[in-house]
């Protein structure tokens, strides 16, 4: 079966860096579009980022854009996001997704929480 | 494009069916989806195309619409139904959501 599991969140100040993971197993990754999703406490969910099959198309939410960067290892299976100049605004779960039928997102990680405070 | 869900919480009893909507500001097509979301856990992907049953999803659940409105309807409210509802569309990028529905018991 399909299997996300995102890593790498914790707590970071404002203005420092941290690099999201995203390991996938059960489907075949390379031809499949991913997804960034993230939930700030409380609310609700918001699209960041995502990333073509072959990694030739990437497309941002305005709130991030110039900020972070999305990318994929084919031969790892591993989808990555590179959240740089991090914001107290950037606090969520984070959340990858695998692009479906229609591009709706048809399987979900269970999510990793990034904090930013000082 | 913006979506608007109304309502943004609902509270219902069991067996009772519910009727949530989804508006767009502009036309969408198709390309929309639903999800729930329980506490604590990840979206589940309910309905795709805007009323196409997602494999394994129970049949009370069944989406319509095209073009900027859309509904989800449940028809037998079951315990484990009580949730948040979120749209989403993915006509263009940035895809957005719609700001949820939450579904409690009354």
């Amino acid at each position: 079966q399909v299997q996300l599991l995102e890593s790498g969140g914790g707590v970071v100040q404002p203005g420092r860096s941290l690099r999201l993971s995203c390991a996938a197993s059960g489907f075949i990754f390379s031809s499949s579009g991913m997804h960034w999703v993230r939930q700030a406490p409380g609310k609700g969910l918001e699209w960041v980022a995502v990333i073509s099959s072959d990694g030739s198309i990437k497309f941002y939410a305005d709130s991030v854009k110039g900020r972070f960067t999305i990318s994929r290892d084919n031969s790892q299976n591993t989808l990555y996001l590179q959240m740089n100049s991090l914001r107290p605004e950037d606090t969520a779960v984070y959340y990858c997704a695998k692009e479906g039928t229609m591009t709706s997102f048809d399987s979900w990680g269970q999510g990793t929480l990034v904090t930013v405070s000082s | 494009i913006q979506l608007t869900q109304s309502p943004s919480s609902l509270s219902a009893s069991i067996g009772d069916r519910v009727t949530i909507t989804c508006r767009a500001s502009q036309g969408i097509g198709g390309y929309l989806a639903w999800y729930q979301q329980k506490l604590g856990k990840a979206p589940k992907l309910l309905i795709y195309g805007a009323s196409t049953l997602q494999s394994g999803v129970p049949s009370r659940f069944s989406g319509s619409g095209s073009g900027t409105d859309f509904t989800l309807t449940i028809s037998s409210l079951q315990p484990e139904d009580f949730a948040t509802y979120y749209c989403q569309q993915l006509y263009s990028y940035p895809s957005t959501f719609g700001q949820g529905t939450r579904l409690d018991i009354k």
